[in-house]
């Protein structure tokens, strides 16, 4: 299974935008870029996803880069609700959706 | 409400005796998942479900059974070979495309004493 590599921990003010990276070399043409973060003690909860364009919902954006092989989560103004373990995941669609989570990003947002 | 219910919610076992976690989803969802997540550590993928009657090996399946005699319900038995049990388990759905997003339940923090 492909694998992403994540930053352990990143600090952010509220109100200003935050930038997640994740890096995954070794993604392949049936994997689909998920995000995920999880509270304590809590289920993850889905952020966004995507295959090759860049996407935008209510929650984040997300820049992939042009050669699939890292991806960028953008939370544009962050809040103190938005504090946790971010994941970066890869679904490989032609394996029923099997993916493999990482020890994620811790995300901070100091008031 | 759609979503997934797991119970229950903590769970204390003596060591050495099976024990069933349970899992339930109304969102008609065709696959579903078992996840173990240790302290400080991502999720580790224990066994899927994509069909009914059909069930794969995740990565960390040595010591746990699975069951998907329904379409809405895929329990999960740790047993006594698993050597190290105490930990917290996520039970995900998805629909049969897997691109889509999944669903994850509450979670069931099992202690084995």
């Amino acid at each position: 299974d492909a694998k992403t590599t994540q930053p352990n921990s990143m600090e952010s003010n509220e109100e200003e935008p935050v930038h997640l990276p994740c890096n995954h070399s070794t993604i392949s043409g049936t994997d689909y870029i998920h995000w995920y973060r999880q509270l304590p003690s809590q289920g993850p909860e889905y952020v966004i996803h995507g295959l090759t364009s860049n996407v935008n919902n209510r929650m984040a954006s997300l820049a992939i880069a042009e050669d699939r092989k890292s991806s960028t989560l953008i939370l544009h103004r962050a809040t103190l609700r938005d504090a946790a373990v971010y994941y970066c995941i890869l679904r490989d669609i032609a394996n029923a959706g099997k993916s493999t989570f990482g020890d994620g990003t811790t995300l901070t947002v100091k008031p | 409400d759609g979503g997934i219910t797991q119970s229950p919610k903590y769970l204390f076992r003596k060591e050495g005796q099976n024990v069933t976690l349970s899992c339930e989803q109304n969102l008609n969802h065709d696959a579903m998942y078992w996840y173990r997540q240790d302290p400080g550590q991502g999720l580790r993928l224990i066994y899927y479900s994509q069909i009914v009657n059909d069930f794969q090996k995740g990565d960390i399946a040595e010591g746990y059974s699975v069951s998907r005699e329904k379409k809405e319900s895929f329990p999960l038995t740790v047993t006594s070979a698993q050597k190290n049990p105490t930990a917290f388990y996520l039970c995900a759905s998805t629909g049969l495309n897997g691109f889509n997003e999944q669903f994850f339940g509450p979670g069931t923090r099992l202690t084995v004493l």
